[in-house]
This record gives structure tokens, sequence and C-alpha cells, in this order.
């Protein structure tokens, strides 16, 4: 398998422009995670999915934030408007139950100017 | 919401040397886990610890977890440069796949 894959790796984009972030779970994953890391709060989870159905929000910050899993086998992240405060990496992140420990994505280094 | 400390912060070693980083939970750790990452990319899982003095290794990483204490170490023998890297440990409150939350971090440098 060749893991989880996230696109774009990079992503620069002006305040205000909408911005959305992809991810592609392994395959037979049941969950899905969405992470945001920045150097002052580490990482932090946005939002839990499971089976398609989002579980979690309370990570999310605002209504700016939005993600959604059509199926089983993708998932956005999507920022409108986007704000400088916004740049950071994020992570998306699949697991089955077992094992259940996450397996990571390579991330999406995203800088809102 | 359970809270995570990693310490130290940072850390600068010479190569050869042992280490050790420590996790400690704000509540009680059901099951703990140990992730590197290197710059610019994901995280890479290393062990997963589940019952009160649970003892794993792999290669030169060995990690405890100590649910009187709320505490999980993780140590490194012998260090290369290859350990170099940031460790985060992570603990889901129920253990049951679902919110995995994170520590702070540990940034490992090995010096030559």
């Amino acid at each position: 398998d060749a893991g989880v894959i996230q696109s774009p790796r990079h992503e620069v984009t002006e305040m205000g422009q909408e911005v959305t972030l992809r991810c592609k779970p392994i395959s037979g994953h049941n969950s899905l995670f969405w992470y945001r890391q920045t150097m002052m709060r580490g990482l932090e989870l946005l939002i839990y999915f499971n089976n398609n159905v989002p579980i979690d929000d309370s990570g999310m910050p605002e209504d700016r934030f939005s993600a959604k899993m059509p199926n089983a086998s993708f998932s956005t992240l999507k920022i409108q408007p986007s704000e400088p405060r916004d740049s950071a990496v994020y992570f998306c992140a699949s697991t089955w139950d077992r094992p259940p420990y996450p397996f990571f994505g390579q991330g999406t280094r995203l800088t809102v100017v | 919401s359970q809270e995570l400390e990693q310490s130290p912060q940072s850390l600068i070693v010479q190569e050869g040397k042992n280490l050790t980083i420590n996790c400690t939970s704000s509540k009680t750790l059901y099951g703990l886990y140990w992730y590197k990452q290197k710059y610019g990319e994901g995280l890479i899982f290393l062990m997963m610890l589940q019952k009160g003095g649970e003892e794993k290794s792999h290669e030169k990483i060995t990690a405890k977890l100590d649910e009187k204490k709320q505490q999980s170490s993780l140590h490194i023998t012998a260090s290369q440069p290859s350990h170099a890297g940031i460790y985060l440990c992570g603990a889901d409150p129920n253990f049951g796949n679902e919110k995995l939350t994170f520590g702070t971090g540990t940034r490992l440098t090995i010096i030559p």
C-alpha cells in the first residue's frame, strides 16, 4: 500500500482565497483524522471521521474550516476564506481497529500570505 | 481533555550516548503511542504501550508505561545520527480508536 496520500504537499495562497486540502486514506481503514501542526500549539486534532461520518469536530477552529468524507477513500479539508494565521502543516491520518494507531500522511504545508 | 507534557522540549546529545524522553499525562493512561517525525515529513509510528508496567523495545529504542505515575519514558541507547528528529507521545483517552491527542514534542539533535 502507498500509505496515506495527501495533496498538495505545499500550498501558498493569498489571504481571502479558498484552500482545499485532500487526503486518500489507506485502503480498508475506517477512521480518518485531520490534524494541524504549528510551532506554537503543536499537533492539534481538528476532526475525526469513522466510517465516513464525522464523529468529533470540536477541534475545528471556526466556521471557516469544513471537512468532508464523501466515501471511504477520499476526504477534504477546506478553508474559506483563508487567513495568515491558518499557516501550518496539515496532516491526515487513518487507521483501523487493529492496529489502532494512526498512520500519517506526509502533510500539506500551507502558507497564507 | 487529556493533556500530555513532554520533557525535555529539546535535547542535544553526543553520538553514542544514552538519553531518555518523558511523557506525563494529566489523566490516566489507557494507551500510549510513541511517534517520530523528521523535519518536513509525517509521523512514523514507533511503539504502542497498553498495560501498566509494559515495556517494549525496537532496535535501540525502549519505551515503558507507568500507569500509576501517568507517565511513559522513551530511552535510546548508544544514540546515532539516524535517531535525530522530533519525538511525540500520543494518547487515546479510552484506547478505543477515538480522539488521539499528542504531547508537545521533544526535538532530539545528535552531535557527531
